[in-house]
């Protein structure tokens, strides 16, 4: 196990509603990224947080946005759901902020909008 | 924008046999990543590679990255039916971001 968490497991929301994703990263780790799996697809990025500062962002609307709190643990909010946001949300932790650090990711959250 | 291809999307194999999964970057790339997800599970690190011509091994796994750093491969030898999953390989080009490509799922038929 990676000692990467995140909850809820599953979730089911309909379209138009607002989501939150909560992810706790591995102990001594600053940077999360949260990734955007649609079935059969790879992992697309959406942003990545270091040390609660935005670190960067894919090509994802504004209406994904993200926390990062003093502990490192962190969120993802969806608001306005669509259809084509149900996917898998990942997240990654890292060491720090340096791009060859391994990330290690948690289970995920299957997310379902219907 | 920067792509990631992989290839094959998908490849069945008897147990013994090897399997090579191929990436191909748009852009070259600072380092690649290699991941293995599991059915219903989540991406697990496999190994990095940094430099131009890299070879590593893991036991049966085998991961080169291409002189000019813009393809990497795969290659497992003597497969088994625990290699099973779809592996990943994820580039990135010296921000935070990393692309992953499209994926090659293994079937690994006993």
């Amino acid at each position: 196990e990676t000692g990467v968490t995140q909850s809820p497991t599953h979730l089911i929301k309909t379209r138009g509603q607002q989501v939150t994703l909560r992810c706790s990263s591995q102990s001594g780790h600053n940077t999360v990224s949260w990734y955007q799996q649609a079935l059969g697809q790879g992992p697309q990025f959406i942003f990545q947080y270091y040390r609660e500062e935005e670190n960067g962002r894919g090509n994802f609307p504004p209406r994904f946005s993200g926390l990062q709190f003093p502990n490192y643990s962190s969120e993802l909010n969806v608001n306005a759901l669509e259809l084509d946001d149900s996917a898998l949300y990942l997240c990654a932790s890292s060491l720090g902020g340096d791009n060859t650090d391994t990330q290690y990711f948690g289970p995920g959250t299957r997310l379902t909008v219907l | 924008g920067q792509q990631v291809m992989q290839i094959p999307q998908y490849q069945h194999v008897q147990e013994g046999e090897d399997f090579t999964t191929y990436c191909n970057s748009s852009t070259t790339l600072s380092n690649i990543q290699w991941y293995k997800q599991r059915p219903g599970g989540h991406p697990v690190f496999l190994i990095q590679l940094v430099k131009s011509g890299e070879v590593k091994k893991q036991k049966r796994l085998t991961f080169q990255f291409g002189e000019a750093k813009k393809n990497s491969s795969l290659h497992i030898t003597a497969t088994q039916t625990t290699d099973v999953g779809t592996y990943f390989c994820a580039g990135n080009s010296g921000t935070y971001k990393y692309i992953f490509g499209t994926g090659t799922r293994l079937k690994v038929l006993a």
